[in-house]
């Protein structure tokens, strides 16, 4: 069975610039969720998405986006990049509410 | 808010020797997990726990939870080289996941 898979894997950025990033989750997940790892701030949730319907925010400014396709897999988008959004951006999924979380190899992105 | 508290931070030890990383949470949960994250790799899943008094073990490590005192810990024993990484504790808030700050683990030959 393939794992979380993400993409890019890398990404650079300049200030300014938006980027989308791709989450496709386990087959027969439902749910995916965004973290955000950065050394200063650790690990934060950035949102969770459950058949296309965002359930949950975590404390983010607006920049930050997502979606969910019928698919299951997700896009995550943030726009006028600042340099504090350099960080790894991991997606987990799971099979729906209450069920472990798995994690993809995340999207490293630096912001110039 | 929740807060999720690990101690140690860093945590420099010889192999061979036993050591406890202790996770501490603020509001009651009956769910925690505990990761392993290699240096500019993802999370690996270690352990899910999900119920007062849960005890697992995988080799070297064993993790327990207590949901009254609000603690999980995460034994090693006779660490080896191997086992070096950065160690998160997190705790399930209904898919939302809130993480330790993630403890250093660096094992000496």
């Amino acid at each position: 069975k393939a794992g979380v898979t993400q993409t890019p894997r890398y990404l650079i950025k300049t200030r300014g610039q938006q980027v989308t990033l791709s989450c496709s989750p386990i087959s027969g997940h439902r749910s995916v969720s965004w973290y955000q790892q950065t050394p200063g701030q650790g690990l934060q949730f950035l949102f969770e998405y459950f058949s296309e319907t965002q359930r949950n925010k975590g404390n983010f400014p607006g920049r930050f986006s997502g979606r969910q396709f019928s698919n299951s897999r997700s896009e995550m988008n943030v726009s006028t990049l600042e340099l504090g959004d350099s960080a790894l951006y991991l997606c987990a999924s799971s099979f729906s509410v209450d069920n472990e979380q798995f994690f993809g190899p995340g999207t490293r992105l630096t912001v110039l | 808010e929740l807060k999720v508290e690990q101690n140690p931070l860093f945590l420099s030890m010889q192999e061979g020797k036993n050591y406890t990383i202790y996770c501490n949470y603020s509001t009651t949960s009956d769910r925690l997990y505990w990761y392993r994250q290699d240096p500019g790799k993802s999370l690996e899943s270690l352990f899910v726990l999900l119920s007062n008094g849960a005890v697992k073990q995988e080799g070297r490590l064993m993790a327990s939870l207590d949901t009254k005192a609000r603690l999980s810990t995460l034994h090693i024993t006779a660490a080896v080289h191997d086992l070096s990484a950065t160690y998160f504790c997190a705790v399930d808030m209904t898919q939302k996941l809130v993480f330790g700050q993630g403890t250093r683990l660096t094992i000496n030959p």
